[in-house]
């Protein structure tokens, strides 16, 4: 699976859109690109997926460029409950194989 | 709620003691996973299992025994663990065959190993 880059660690001011980006040069055609996010001491949470085409759903939007390389998680109007680490992962298949975390992005919402 | 439930929530138990952690899942989904999360370190894939059959084991001391009796349920069963086995020990699932199918994960067990 094709690895990923996300900052360490971002701020948001609570109200305002959140925006995760992610770096996967590597992905290859038939890789989707998953995010997930961590509040502390539970489980990930699974958020959204896509391949190519942008995505939105009830907790964001996933911004896919053209060519694939990269993404943005967009949570619209961030709230105190969204502080957490985020997940960027790719993976292609529908194998039983897993997710490879990485560190992912801590993202802390200020009031 | 998450469709993942795992019990016990916190567990503590001395080097020679054996105990189990559970896993249940309501989702219908045919595979099961065991992770790991150490403090300040990512998630550890531990063990995939498959339509009930054990797809992955990545290199796990052998003092972590898994089993899956049906697709539903999935057991790691521990016994003369170390300290360093302290963690995170968190379950998933998912639906192999579905291409783009989501692993989905319960809230974990936090082992403390004395």
């Amino acid at each position: 699976d094709a690895k990923t880059t996300q900052p360490p660690s971002m701020d948001c001011a609570e109200g305002r859109a959140a925006n995760l980006p992610c770096n996967h040069s590597t992905i290859s055609g038939n890789e989707y690109v998953y995010w997930y996010r961590q509040i502390h001491s539970q489980g990930p949470q699974y958020i959204i997926h896509g391949l190519k085409n942008n995505e939105t759903n009830e907790m964001a939007s996933l911004i896919i460029t053209e060519d694939r390389k990269s993404s943005t998680l967009i949570l619209p109007h961030a709230t105190l409950r969204d502080t957490a680490v985020y997940y960027c992962i790719v993976k292609g298949g529908g194998g039983a194989d897993g997710l490879t975390f990485g560190k992912g992005t801590h993202l802390i919402i200020q009031p | 709620e998450t469709g993942v439930t795992q019990t016990p929530r916190h567990l503590v138990m001395g080097m020679t003691n054996k105990k189990s952690l559970k896993c249940e899942q309501h989702l219908g989904h045919n595979a099961m996973y065991w992770y790991k999360q150490s403090a300040k370190k990512p998630l550890e894939l531990m063990f995939v299992y498959s339509l009930e059959e054990r797809v992955e084991n990545n290199s796990v001391p052998s003092r972590f025994s898994p089993e899956c009796p049906n697709s539903s349920h999935l057991f790691l069963h521990l016994h003369t663990l170390q300290p360093e086995d302290s963690a995170l020990y968190l379950c998933a699932s998912s639906q192999v065959g579905a291409d783009n199918s989501p692993l989905h994960f319960g809230n974990g067990t936090r082992l403390t190993v004395t």
